[in-house]
């Protein structure tokens, strides 16, 4: 499977705000309205965080918000806290498949 | 509380066989889509494969089929999952997971087991 592309690594200072990109094709992250957002803490398993593009789950800080333009969809961290120190993945439906696709994972470093 | 709690990982040679198992609580077990999901140490997650409700759709990664069977026993509340011919390539952290599928595919997973390491080497 071709995974959906996002940065190695992205870094902010503790207050900043920054965005994760996820850059699919129009089979998957444009053509469909189910990307979702994962949070994997070092030596955890990951948890939901953003899903159908824009919604979160109950109990999600509302400092995650989700986005998409044409191909590519975006996380953005807001008010960056050092417990946001995490890997985040990117998932998305793709045509012509049963079971979805993952992004590459960013790593991101809390300044 | 969803809880999803692996077992069965461990180390197997190249060829062999190993079942994984997951019992799940706190929820409706006989009503969700489940599945598995794997990563490879240092990697990136990986789709494995995912079960319907009922269990009358069965859907797997290219790379598992004709190896890997997934089935459950609602009785039990329980996701298993079972390899043979295994390969060092499926060396990973297998997670129980809690699908979200539509008609005809599953692209989410709402909920993770704390997952189980299957190591395949000599």
């Amino acid at each position: 499977q071709s995974a959906l592309t996002q940065p190695a690594s992205v870094s902010g200072s503790p207050g900043q705000s920054i965005t994760i990109s996820c850059a699919g094709t129009s089979s998957d992250v444009g053509g469909y309205n189910f990307v979702s957002w994962y949070q994997q803490n070092p030596g955890k398993a990951p948890k939901l965080i953003i899903y159908d593009v824009t919604q979160r789950p109950s109990g999600v800080s509302d400092r995650f918000s989700g986005s998409k333009s044409g191909d590519t969809a975006s996380l953005t961290i807001s008010g960056l806290q050092a417990e946001d120190e995490a890997d985040y993945y990117c998932s998305s439906h793709r045509n012509s498949r049963n079971l979805g696709v993952f992004g590459t994972g960013t790593k991101v470093t809390v300044l | 509380e969803v809880q999803l709690l692996e077992s069965g990982g461990g180390l197997v040679q190249p060829g062999g066989s190993l079942r994984l198992s997951c019992v799940a609580s706190g929820l409706t077990f006989s009503t969700n889509a489940m599945g598995w999901v794997r990563q490879a140490p240092g990697k990136g997650l990986e789709w494995v494969s995912s079960i319907s409700d009922s269990g009358g759709r069965t859907y797997y990664e290219d790379s598992v089929k004709g190896r890997f069977t997934i089935s459950r026993d609602s009785s039990k509340n329980t996701l298993s999952l079972q390899m043979s011919s295994l390969r060092a390539a499926d060396t990973a952290v297998y997670y129980c997971v809690k699908a979200h599928c539509g008609a005809t595919s599953c692209s989410r997973v709402d909920y993770w087991g704390q997952g189980t390491l299957v190591t395949v080497s000599s």
